[in-house]
C-alpha cells in the first residue's frame, strides 16, 4: 500500500504547454525528493526540499521548479514543456537524514512530451 | 563528490538459484549509510536492505544479504533461492550523512532476469 501518491501515472502531451506533477505523501516526512530517470538508467536527483518553504536544487540541472507550502505536498512544474523533458519522474519522502532513514517512493509519473 | 558503479548492466540466474550484485563506490567520508533498492517493471523503488558504514557485520534481510568490504568500498548483493518475483532492477545507493546536501547517491543499475 502506497504511502506517497504521484498524479498522474502516465502523460503524453504537446511541447509549450505547462504541466505540473503532483506529490503527496501521508506518512508526515520532512524531507521530499524529485528524481528524474530514463528507461533503463540510474537516478538522478533534481530537486528536495527539507521542509516547508525550503527547496533546492538537485545534482542534475532542471527546467523544472518546485514548490513546498505544506508538509504533505511537494508538485513540480514545467512551464514550457519539450520533447527533452521526456522522461520517468520519481518523488520520494524521507523522515530524517541523521539515522540514514531510506527514501519511500512513488510508483512515479512517465511523461513524453510530442 | 561520491560516485556509485555497477558494472554490471544485465544479469540472470536460474530460479531457486544464488546470484551476487556487485556495487562498489568512491567516498573518502567514513560516515555513510549503502542501500540496495528494488524497481519491478513500471513500479516503485523498493528498499532491499541497508548497511551501515561504521558496522562491519554484513546485514541480512531474509534471503537478502550483503558482502561489505568498506576498506575495498565493495557493496555487493547476494540474492539466495532467487524468484521469479525477484526480477527487477536493482540499484545501489550511497547516503552521506556529513555536509549540507544528505540525498542518495544512485548507481546505473543491474537489470536482473530471473529464469524458470
Amino acid at each position: 500500500e502506497a504511502d506517497i501518491y504521484q498524479t498522474p501515472r502516465y502523460l503524453v502531451i504537446g511541447t509549450g504547454k505547462k504541466i505540473t506533477l503532483e506529490c503527496s505523501q501521508t506518512m508526515g516526512h520532512d524531507k521530499m525528493y524529485w528524481y528524474q530517470q530514463d528507461p533503463g538508467m540510474e537516478l538522478h536527483l533534481i530537486h528536495y526540499s527539507y521542509g516547508v518553504n525550503s527547496t533546492e536544487k538537485g545534482d542534475l540541472s532542471s527546467e523544472s521548479t518546485v514548490s513546498r507550502i505544506r508538509t504533505e505536498h511537494f508538485p513540480l512544474t514545467l512551464e514550457s514543456a519539450r520533447p527533452s523533458h521526456t522522461s520517468q519522474y520519481l518523488c520520494a519522502s524521507s523522515p530524517s537524514w541523521l539515522q540514514g532513514q531510506p527514501q519511500h517512493f512513488g510508483d512515479g509519473t512517465r511523461l513524453s512530451i510530442l | 563528490a561520491q560516485t556509485v558503479t555497477q558494472s554490471q548492466p544485465e544479469m540472470s540466474v536460474q530460479e531457486a538459484e544464488t546470484v551476487t550484485l556487485s556495487c562498489t563506490y568512491d567516498t573518502s567520508e567514513s560516515d555513510y549509510y549503502l542501500f540496495w533498492y528494488k524497481q519491478p517493471p513500471s513500479r516503485q523503488m523498493i528498499l532491499v536492505i541497508r548497511q551501515e558504514a561504521y558496522k562491519q557485520q554484513n546485514a541480512t534481510e531474509n534471503r537478502f544479504s550483503v558482502n561489505f568490504q568498506k576498506a575495498a568500498k565493495s557493496f555487493s548483493l547476494k540474492i539466495s533461492d532467487s524468484q521469479l518475483g525477484d526480477a527487477a532492477m536493482y540499484f545501489c545507493a550511497f547516503l552521506l550523512l556529513s555536509g549540507s546536501a544528505r540525498q542518495l547517491t544512485f548507481g546505473s543499475g543491474t537489470q536482473l532476469t530471473v529464469l524458470p
